[in-house]
């Protein structure tokens, strides 16, 4: 069971926006402390989506936005392409753990 | 071009022991804090250790706690992962990551990984 709790799967057919939650707890999110979001494509690495809750790497488009309030975060995708089916993961520090703590994922399908 | 490339992944038994290397290229490896995270087949993402950019701080995942050591080879670039007591549950990708800021913050570049594979 991970600390950080993400919906287990969400889909949206091409163009549409969804959004992926990632629901901590006082010791992580809530105590303040950064969410960063990663994108895993099947067989690959993860790769880096937004860091410190709102921030993009270069070259990830701006259809990728981040956000954080309280105890939860959520990442956004607008015009949803074929392309962005992949597993996403959301991650944080928790004080309690002294270490990172990452969620369970979330399957994007672009139906 | 920043590059890590993990290596000694394999098919250990229970109990058994495994180093796990990451060799580290393209950018100053002395000036960055590094980090161990696996994904059992299927699973998702955790987080298993890091080390400061000087070696001195050393951070582990409680399932591994006493049983991993974290260190690096600042003259080779490389980073390591000493498993000792492994079990089933440690049957997984191992991936190599660095903190481009700050320890324990996120990971801007990641390995390939390395499978380690528990079993009798």
């Amino acid at each position: 069971q991970s600390v950080l709790t993400q919906p287990p799967s969400v889909s949206g057919p091409p163009g549409q926006r969804v959004t992926i939650s990632c629901t901590g707890s006082s010791s992580n999110i809530g105590a303040g402390y950064d969410v960063h979001w990663y994108q895993q494509l099947p067989g690959t690495a993860p790769k880096l989506l937004i860091y410190g809750n709102n921030n993009r790497p270069s070259g990830v488009p701006d259809r990728f936005s981040g956000s954080k309030s309280g105890t939860s975060a959520s990442l956004a995708i607008t015009g949803l392409q074929a392309e962005d089916e992949a597993d996403y993961y959301c991650q944080s520090y928790d004080s309690s753990l002294s270490g990172s703590v990452f969620g369970g994922g979330t399957k994007l399908t672009v139906l | 071009e920043v590059q890590l490339l993990e290596s000694g992944g394999g098919l250990v038994q229970p109990g058994g022991s495994l180093r796990l290397s990451c060799a580290a290229s393209g950018f100053s490896f002395r000036s960055y804090a590094v980090s161990w995270v696996r994904q059992a087949p299927g699973k998702g993402l955790e987080w298993v250790s890091a080390i400061s950019a000087g070696g001195g701080g050393t951070y582990y995942a409680d399932s591994v706690k006493g049983r991993f050591t974290i260190s690096r080879d600042i003259s080779k670039n490389t980073l390591y992962l000493q498993m000792n007591s492994l079990r089933a549950g440690d049957t997984a990708v191992y991936y190599c990551a660095r903190y481009p800021y700050q320890l324990l913050d996120h990971f801007d570049f990641w390995g390939q990984g390395t499978l380690v594979t528990v079993s009798s």
